[in-house]
């Protein structure tokens, strides 16, 4: 069964500083990994998808990368803002072509100091 | 942007009754799906729905919970009894085929 992690569960940095958020999975066999922004009582917003054959993902400030061998991805946040603060969350859908599912982190939630 | 939205955003009801959340997807999307967030836990997947059927359940999604796709654009999820334990938030997601999902803002259901 896969299982998603992301350690911490929180992270508090000053604005301006470059941040790294971790997501471990259990099996290796995903189709595609997505990272999502929630706000407080709020809905989930796709920020990146990977696909399985690809290394990395870019979009503004934003760069994620995966390694399916080592079951690891990365979310970059570059020059962190407090509008950055939110509950940031990874998921890896399988490889079973229409089975689409997604396995969810509990998510870190991120706070940025102005 | 089209954007995946839902009715009710909150919903209280007795512990027995039933509840229809809705959901209107993205229009030219294929893939549906149900997901729920039980306050301080993990986004748990409930329900995948493809070409007018259920490709795939996990094993909260029992007798007492259907999906309905009553015309071209709701998307329904019925818990026909509500029980304490199913207070949550409840997220509609769509899908052009198997890549981003989209979710709504989601329906807080609080079981009394």
């Amino acid at each position: 069964k896969q299982e998603v992690t992301q350690i911490p569960a929180a992270l508090s940095v000053p604005e301006g500083e470059n941040l790294v958020l971790n997501c471990s999975f259990t099996d290796s066999a995903i189709y595609n990994l997505q990272w999502f922004r929630q706000d407080p009582g709020k809905g989930l917003t796709s920020l990146l998808l990977i696909q399985s054959s690809q290394r990395e993902q870019t979009s503004g400030r934003l760069n994620a990368s995966l390694d399916k061998s080592s079951g690891r991805s990365t979310l970059y946040i570059a020059a962190s803002q407090p509008g950055d603060s939110a509950t940031y969350l990874c998921a890896v859908c399988p490889h079973t072509g229409a089975n689409s599912k997604l396995t969810f982190g509990k998510g870190i939630t991120l706070s940025v100091r102005p | 942007e089209p954007e995946v939205t839902q009715t009710p955003s909150h919903q209280v009801t007795q512990m027995g009754q039933e509840v229809i959340l809705r959901c209107v997807p993205i229009s030219n999307h294929l893939y549906f799906y149900w997901y729920r967030q039980i306050l301080g836990q993990k986004v748990e997947f409930l329900v995948s729905f493809y070409n007018n059927e259920i490709s795939e359940k996990s094993e909260i999604f029992d007798d007492q919970f259907s999906v309905e796709r009553p015309d071209g654009s709701n998307f329904t999820l019925k818990i026909r009894s509500t029980k304490l334990e199913d207070s949550a938030m409840y997220f509609c997601a769509s899908s052009r085929s198997v890549d981003t999902q989209y979710f709504g803002p989601g329906t807080r259901l609080t079981v009394l």
